[in-house]
């Protein structure tokens, strides 16, 4: 059974930095593309950022280009985001996605139940 | 990176059929076959009902079905059921991105 775990959520203050982490198991790690989407309560769905099976290719949202790094380590079956200079805008549950494929962007199969970032002062 | 566009909201009383569109442009919907969607129940985490446009994934009732013409993909639910009330969100890959994106969600409500 595919498991994803997501930790690391928490308060944190404008302009801090916070690292997510999503344990995963159940699967081949690295045999498979992930990603991190969010959701502020009671809106939709963003994609936050991507990273292929090797961590080599990835892709980050507009809204977090250059302030969020999205990493893995598949000899832990890991995967973890980086947020940098937090802004009370980036107040979300944080969800970890398991893609299909293996390069990119296919279709999302599995999801974590998600760890929540409050970023306020 | 625009979203695609959902309507807010949908309904639908139980037995009945609804269909949920989702707009996107020709580097999105209309060039690939990787439009999927999800449903959401509040508190819960997103869940994958139809994929590459019409597939649906083991365990997903055959009441759900997708489908596509030109920019706009579609989700139909058939013979609603109140558990099916719920909050779903379509997605495509993008050309411009090489990533993809999501639609803003629609909520639908089984009267």
């Amino acid at each position: 059974e595919v498991r994803l775990v997501e930790s690391g959520g928490g308060v944190v203050a404008p302009g801090r930095s916070l690292r997510l982490s999503c344990a995963a198991s159940g699967f081949t790690f690295d045999d498979y593309a992930m990603h991190w989407v969010r959701q502020v309560p009671g809106k939709g769905l963003e994609w936050v950022s991507g990273a292929n099976w090797n961590g080599g290719s990835t892709g980050y949202a507009d809204s977090v280009r250059g302030r969020f790094t999205i990493s893995r380590d598949n000899t832990k079956n890991f995967l973890y985001l980086e947020m940098n200079s937090l802004r009370a805008d980036d107040t979300a549950l944080y969800f970890c996605a398991k893609d299909s494929g293996s390069s990119g962007w296919y279709h999302f199969d599995s999801w974590g139940q998600g760890t929540l970032v409050t970023v306020s002062s | 990176q625009s979203a695609l566009t959902q309507p807010p909201s949908a309904s639908g009383s139980p037995g009945q059929s609804v269909t949920i569109p989702c707009t996107g442009t020709g580097r999105d919907i209309g060039a690939f076959i990787y439009v999927s969607w999800y449903q959401q129940h509040p508190g819960k985490a997103p869940k994958l009902v139809v994929y590459e446009v019409n597939k649906r994934p083991s365990g997903v009732p055959d009441r759900f079905s997708g489908s596509k013409s030109g920019n706009t993909a579609s989700l139909t639910v058939s013979g609603l059921q109140p558990e099916d009330e719920a909050d779903y969100y379509c997605s495509s890959f993008s050309g411009i991105t090489n990533w993809g994106v999501f639609g803003g969600g629609t909520k639908l409500t089984v009267l």
